[in-house]
């Protein structure tokens, strides 16, 4: 069974500040990655996928993430952090090929200070 | 283009009672979920159709919940009766195809008296 970690409860960091939010996963197979962004009151947003080719992807809003097979991690970064970017971030998983439901993350708060 | 609709928004019910939510996919897409997602946790898959067969119900509690798919557009999931533990938002989710990304309609958040 899959299963996806995110170790950290809550992340701070300084406006203009790199960020990170870290996601670990356990797949059988080669896995699809997502990284969802959910605001007060919203539904989950797409940010971001790997699902093949290079190990860095971008997305939206100016986020990227790094594919990291020996690791089997999925780290979500931005450069320079906006006060806007504060939300709730859950990480995703599905094993590639054959059908496909997406396992979450117990998800990330991301609180960017000012 | 519109987004995947739910209503309604909020629901407060007592237990044993019973309660329906509607999903309105976005036009085209194949593939609709429903998702659970309690306070403090990751939604979590509770059945998932290809238009209108149902492809994963593995996690749905099948003795008090049910969903369908008529005609493979919107979809209705129905609790019958209902316990305090089912006090979540009810996440509708759409995708043009298994295996792409998922688009959220704003959810159902049901609170169970």
């Amino acid at each position: 069974a899959q299963s996806v970690a995110q170790p950290e409860d809550q992340v701070n960091v300084a406006e203009g500040n790199p960020l990170t939010v870290k996601c670990t996963y356990s797949v059988s197979g080669n896995p699809y990655l997502f990284w969802y962004v959910q605001y007060p009151n919203r539904g989950l947003q797409f940010l971001l996928k790997y699902i093949t080719g290079d190990n860095l992807v971008k997305g939206s809003y100016g986020f990227e993430a790094e594919f990291n097979k020996s690791q089997t991690s999925f780290h979500l970064k931005k450069p320079s952090a906006l006060v806007s970017d504060s939300a709730l971030y859950f990480c995703a998983v599905s094993p590639g090929g054959g059908r496909r439901a997406l396992t979450f993350g117990s998800g990330t708060r991301l609180q960017v200070q000012p | 283009e519109a987004g995947v609709a739910q209503s309604p928004r909020y629901k407060i019910i007592e237990k044993r009672q019973s309660v329906a939510f509607w999903c309105n996919p976005i036009s085209g897409h194949a593939t609709l979920y429903w998702y659970q997602q309690i306070l403090g946790q990751g939604p979590k898959l509770l059945i998932q159709f290809q238009n209108n067969g149902v492809v994963d119900d593995s996690q749905l509690p099948k003795d008090r919940f049910s969903a369908e798919r008529l005609k493979g557009v919107d979809s209705t999931l129905k609790i019958q009766p209902a316990k305090l533990e089912d006090s979540a938002v009810y996440l509708c989710a759409s995708s043009l195809e298994e295996g792409s990304e998922q688009y959220f309609g704003p959810g159902t958040r049901l609170t169970v008296t």
